[in-house]
């Protein structure tokens, strides 16, 4: 039961860099989001998947991109990174938010530094 | 958007007390979770608790979606106990965006 799982765990970028953060779960889940939280701050929502082939903005979406692979991965792309992307990220996923058991789960986090 | 606001911002007690974590929010909501943030960053669910009341341990929620609050208890605190907790919420109007509170941290003195 891996659960949700997050790839690379830390990652160091320059200015200007793009990378792709992966994540994926095994609890065949219809939802998935990405977060980021940055030091001493609660969660805030980057993007989200309601569903497979859908994608929506979340509360932060700007200097982001995101793909639904398939029903298991949900990835996070910065096409030019930037020090104010300095931030933990992590990956959840939940049932279906259609019904009433959405409970989430979340992934170890991605710990990302841009210089 | 649906608005989540966690009191106290800090709270430090003595190994053994009690405690009372609040969340407020603006709207409606489908659901409400209760996690807690240990030291190395993980998070872990506590809850599930669109409303009324549940325990786990030394751990309860009460949910009360007419009023729109939820609060988390935590009885003879131990120091593993320390850490951020958060609440999050899906409203009504938001359909499936999963939205957070700025959590209150937990310091528990040995």
């Amino acid at each position: 039961n891996a659960g949700v799982t997050q790839t690379p765990k830390f990652q160091v970028l320059k200015t200007g860099q793009s990378m792709t953060l992966q994540c994926a779960q095994d609890m065949n889940h219809n939802s998935m989001y990405w977060y980021r939280q940055d030091p001493g701050m609660g969660l805030r929502l980057i993007y989200y998947s309601a569903s497979e082939g859908t994608t929506d903005k979340g509360e932060v979406p700007n200097g982001y991109n995101v793909s639904r692979l398939n029903k298991r991965e949900f990835s996070l792309r910065l096409e030019s990174a930037a020090p104010s992307q300095t931030s933990v990220y992590f990956c959840a996923s939940c049932p279906d938010f259609w019904t009433m058991n959405t409970e989430a789960f979340f992934g170890q986090g991605t710990r990302l530094t841009v210089v | 958007g649906i608005q989540v606001e966690q009191s106290p911002p800090d709270l430090i007690l003595q190994e053994g007390a009690n405690s009372t974590l609040r969340c407020n929010f603006s709207d409606s909501v489908n659901n409400l979770q209760w996690f807690h943030q240990n030291p190395w960053g993980q998070l872990i669910n506590l809850f599930y608790i669109p409303s009324g009341t549940k325990q786990n341990g030394r751990l309860s929620a009460t949910t009360v979606a007419t009023e729109r609050y939820s609060l988390l208890y935590i009885s003879s605190s131990q120091t593993t106990d320390s850490g951020v907790y958060f609440c999050a919420v899906v409203g009504y109007s938001s359909a499936s965006k999963i939205i957070f509170g700025s959590g209150t941290r937990l310091s528990i003195r040995p």
